[in-house]
């Protein structure tokens, strides 16, 4: 059973660093893009970064560029999503999903049930 | 303000048909294929239909989906209770370089 589990959200002060863990299991992680996404209280989801199988393409959303860093352990079938300087906009449920289609095609079959990031005073 | 444009609400009775649209424009909708999200309250988002009109296993196929030029449209027949959920149209936009959502449409089954 393809299972995926975030962790490492909570409150953090604006301008602070947080960094999120998703744990893969029940397929082939290595063999799989990965997308994180986010919704904020009350919004839509909004697509955050994505990685390829092997780590080598990296994409973000031009809001997170220069402040998140989206990276995999494939040895810890693990994705990651350090983001740095928070601001309160950040503030969302964030949610890993596994890319189902070879190339990136929004195709996100499995998520995770998400973390909350708050970025507060 | 989304990059694909849906309707913010539609309701329907039971046991009777819905659409939902999905406009875009020819970087997203027009040139790449078209995916439909159902979320229900609290939960994470599942895939519903993929390459415009596919669906997953395990979907029910009162769900369809098409895409014409560049609008694409949710279709949900014989309504139940259980639909009731926000549904989401994604798809890749060549311009952006990644995906792209709608705004979401929150379906009420009256």
């Amino acid at each position: 059973e393809v299972q995926l589990v975030e962790s490492g959200g909570g409150l953090v002060q604006p301008g602070g660093s947080l960094r999120l863990s998703c744990a893969a299991s029940g397929f082939t992680f290595s063999s799989y893009w990965m997308t994180w996404v986010r919704q904020a209280p009350g919004k839509g989801l909004e697509w955050v970064a994505n990685i390829k199988h092997d780590g080598s393409d990296k994409y973000y959303v031009d809001s997170v560029k220069g402040r998140f860093t989206i990276s995999r352990d494939n040895a810890k079938n693990s994705l990651y999503l350090q983001m740095n300087s928070l601001r309160a906009e950040d503030t969302a449920v964030y949610f890993c999903a596994r890319e189902m289609a070879t190339t990136p095609n929004a195709q996100l079959d499995y998520w995770g049930q998400g973390t909350l990031v708050t970025v507060s005073s | 303000q989304s990059v694909l444009t849906q309707p913010p609400s539609v309701s329907e009775a039971p046991r009777q048909r819905v659409t939902i649209s999905c406009s875009g424009s020819s970087s997203n909708i027009g040139n790449n294929a078209v995916n439909w999200y159902q979320q229900l309250p609290k939960k994470a988002p599942k895939l519903l239909i993929y390459f415009d009109d596919l669906l997953p296993s395990g979907v029910s196929d009162r769900f369809s989906g098409s895409k014409s030029g560049t609008a694409a449209s949710l279709a949900i027949s014989g309504l139940q209770s259980e639909d009731e959920a926000d549904y989401y149209c994604a798809t890749w936009d060549d311009s952006l370089n990644g995906p792209v959502f709608g705004g979401g449409t929150k379906l009420t089954v009256l």
